[in-house]
């Protein structure tokens, strides 16, 4: 059984599109994020939730705008496609929002923007 | 602002060769240590972790990590490595303690020739 499943694996899209990647866990998790891995495998944090709330947001476009239905959802919808959106998309899970809470990673979406 | 860094961006080994990894951190507080192993084609896996206590970490598959709190990193080690163990490595810190936001390096491609 699939902990942290992503869909879709691959996503290739043009410029000015709107696109959504899912992410749903079965762990019982408290915690979900969204990780983006660029070119160079350099991976950053996009955004957290806690219980369906809102904790992360870092320096990101408001064209990213996630979503979490329930606690073992968290999507994130992209609008308005630019080329430099390109790169892998990790979602992952802990079980608490503590910095003792080791992480639980999807297999990634790849976002080819074109 | 907080960073990691990893000294070796691309390794090749032998089988049976040992390996040393570095990674460094930029925080004066209290941090958890992590290192994250990607193999082709999969997610992210926890290899090991240092919360507290003794600061030589075992992980899975023979991996250790010795946290220097003085030199602030945190090494990956392996006394004789394998063809398996070809894959991306990740160290992160997390210093935050409630919201489990990971800082990751830039990751260290090992290929390990049989």
């Amino acid at each position: 059984d699939t902990a942290v499943s992503q869909t879709p694996k691959y996503l290739v899209t043009q410029m000015g599109n709107d696109k959504s990647i899912k992410c749903e866990q079965n762990l019982g998790h408290d915690t979900m994020y969204w990780y983006k891995q660029d070119s160079k495998k350099f991976l950053k944090i996009m955004f957290s939730y806690n219980n369906k709330e809102l904790i992360i947001n870092e320096t990101v476009p408001n064209r990213f705008s996630p979503k979490s239905p329930d606690k073992a959802h968290l999507n994130l919808h992209i609008n308005s496609l630019e080329l430099g959106d390109s790169a892998v998309y990790f979602c992952a899970s802990s079980p608490t929002a503590e910095r003792d809470s080791p992480l639980h990673f999807g297999n990634g979406t790849r976002l080819t923007v074109t | 602002a907080q960073s990691v860094s990893q000294h070796n961006h691309h390794v090749i080994l032998s089988e049976a060769a040992s390996l040393e990894l570095g990674c460094n951190y930029s925080y004066g507080g209290t941090v958890n240590l992590f290192w994250y192993v990607q193999y082709p084609g999969q997610h992210l896996q926890l290899l090991l972790k240092y919360f507290s206590g003794d600061p030589l970490v075992k992980g899975i598959k023979g991996f250790e990590a010795e946290f220097i709190k003085s030199k602030f990193s945190f090494n990956l080690r392996k006394p004789s490595v394998q063809w398996s163990d070809t894959a991306e490595y990740f160290c992160a810190v997390s210093i935050s303690s409630n919201t489990g936001k990971l800082i990751f390096g830039q990751g260290t491609t090992l290929q390990v020739k049989p």
